[in-house]
């Protein structure tokens, strides 16, 4: 079936533009999850829905950073205002965990923005 | 708080001969490890994870790990390394038990496979 499947792939802005990532999950998984990998930090957990909600925001770096997932779905998430350090590859992954279960995450091609 | 070091940010080996990437974790809980794989310009594959079940787990490919709770140990092997293994490896530790959902990864081995 489908993987995870996130657009675009590449992004190049300008600095103090915003953006917006898309990602589409597998079909019927509730929980998704956005990361971001970049050189100096490595790979780093930003925010977790479950259903349309976001329980764990924990990771976003700043109010800059939003994300929204509507009809258990589709999910964006928005850099307002970006800066150069806001250069990374965005990773989006789901997964369809239950209590109980192991969550096992599936990942997303990526999206690689690039702030001039 | 859940941690994981990977010991070696660079592993070079013939092709044909066992691969050994090496993985220590700390986890205040339970912990469920995972081993992902990603090839250049490509997402993240799961190769293999343990849940509490056995402690020895085969994953794709050829790859299998042990889960040592008494050294904190999720080390990843492979008899005999193809040239298609070339690639980066995270080493991964949840803690969902938690309730943090939170993957936090390990800070990568790139694997050289010499023809």
């Amino acid at each position: 079936g489908a993987g995870v499947s996130q657009s675009p792939s590449n992004k190049v802005t300008e600095k103090g533009k915003d953006v917006e990532l898309r990602c589409d999950p597998i079909s019927g998984h509730t929980a998704l999850y956005w990361y971001r990998q970049s050189l100096g930090q490595g790979l780093e957990f930003l925010i977790y829905f479950q259903g349309n909600s976001a329980p764990d925001k924990s990771g976003l770096p700043s109010d800059r950073f939003s994300a929204e997932r509507t009809g258990g779905s589709v999910s964006t998430l928005t850099i307002q205002r970006t800066q150069q350090e806001d250069s990374a590859v965005y990773l989006c992954a789901s997964s369809s965990w239950t209590s109980g279960s192991t969550d096992t995450q599936y990942f997303g091609p990526g999206t690689r923005l690039t702030v001039l | 708080a859940q941690s994981v070091t990977q010991l070696d940010s660079h592993v070079s080996v013939s092709e044909g001969t066992p691969v050994l990437l090496r993985c220590n974790y700390s986890s205040s809980y339970s912990p469920s490890l995972f081993w992902y794989v990603q090839h250049p310009n490509k997402g993240l594959q799961l190769l293999l994870k343990y849940t509490s079940a056995a402690t020895l787990v085969k994953g794709i490919n050829g790859f299998e790990a042990e889960f040592k709770k008494s050294e904190t140990s999720f080390h990843l092997t492979k008899p005999s390394a193809h040239m298609s293994d070339a690639a980066e490896y995270f080493c991964v530790v949840s803690a969902a038990d938690t309730g943090r959902r939170a993957l936090t990864f390990g800070s990568g081995t790139r694997l050289q496979v010499q023809p």
